[in-house]
């Protein structure tokens, strides 16, 4: 079955590590997205790519990485530069114009 | 800049009462997507709709209905006789023009009490 696979489903970090969350999605869709969702703040866009080898920030990129070096792959790297990096991301995929399907989330949390 | 707001943060009902879910978007574009999001408590997002911004016949699908509204920039969720499982969290969104970017709004809590 098509689909997208984020994980691990939990991740526990010590502060000061830089953490890669892993997303493969097999749709054959050429766009890549991440997301943030804290409480409250409903689901924020951290970056996203239209196509291999190309990505753009979204709205609160600072303190996160990403690659986009095949098709099918979009890790995210959280970095000891984000302040506030305890949260769930979610990980979704598309073709243009139609609707993101999303992966199960990473629960993400550094103490 | 595009933006969504769902306006309402929680609503709480008792079940099969109806209940209508309110989001209202920004764009200057004129080609542009909305849609609506649910998230149960087990966490991942679920499609309900797209609408694409020259068809603005409203949707029914089984309890579920949209009304989109270009002249009030809304696109309002309707659902008609709730049930407990559709106790979650709702959001709405937009896609402007030929922008891959979406946009999500805060989401609605919406609990169905029995």
């Amino acid at each position: 079955d098509g689909g997208i696979t984020q994980s691990p489903k939990y991740l526990f970090r010590k502060e000061g590590q830089n953490v890669t969350l892993s997303c493969e999605q097999n749709l054959n869709h050429d766009a890549m997205y991440w997301y943030r969702q804290d409480p409250g703040q409903g689901l924020r866009l951290i970056y996203y790519s239209q196509i291999v080898n190309d990505f753009q920030k979204g709205d609160i990129a600072e303190g996160y990485s990403v690659s986009r070096e095949k098709k099918e792959s979009f890790p995210l790297t959280v970095t000891s530069a984000q302040k506030n990096p305890t949260a769930f991301y979610l990980c979704a995929s598309s073709r243009q114009g139609w609707p993101l399907h999303f992966g199960n989330g990473t629960r993400l949390t550094v103490t | 800049a595009q933006k969504v707001t769902q306006a309402q943060t929680e609503i709480s009902v008792v079940e099969k009462e109806d209940v209508t879910l309110d989001c209202v978007y920004e764009t200057r574009d004129t080609t542009y997507y909305l849609f609506w999001y649910k998230q149960p408590p087990s966490g991942e997002l679920v499609f309900l709709i797209r609408r694409n911004s020259f068809d603005e016949q409203n949707e029914i699908s089984g309890r579920y209905s949209w009304n989109f509204q270009k002249s009030t920039s809304s696109f309002n969720f309707t659902i008609t006789a709730s049930q407990v499982v559709d106790s979650a969290v709702y959001f709405c969104a937009l896609r402007s023009g030929s922008n891959y970017k979406l946009t999500f709004g805060k989401g609605t809590l919406l609990t169905v009490n029995p």
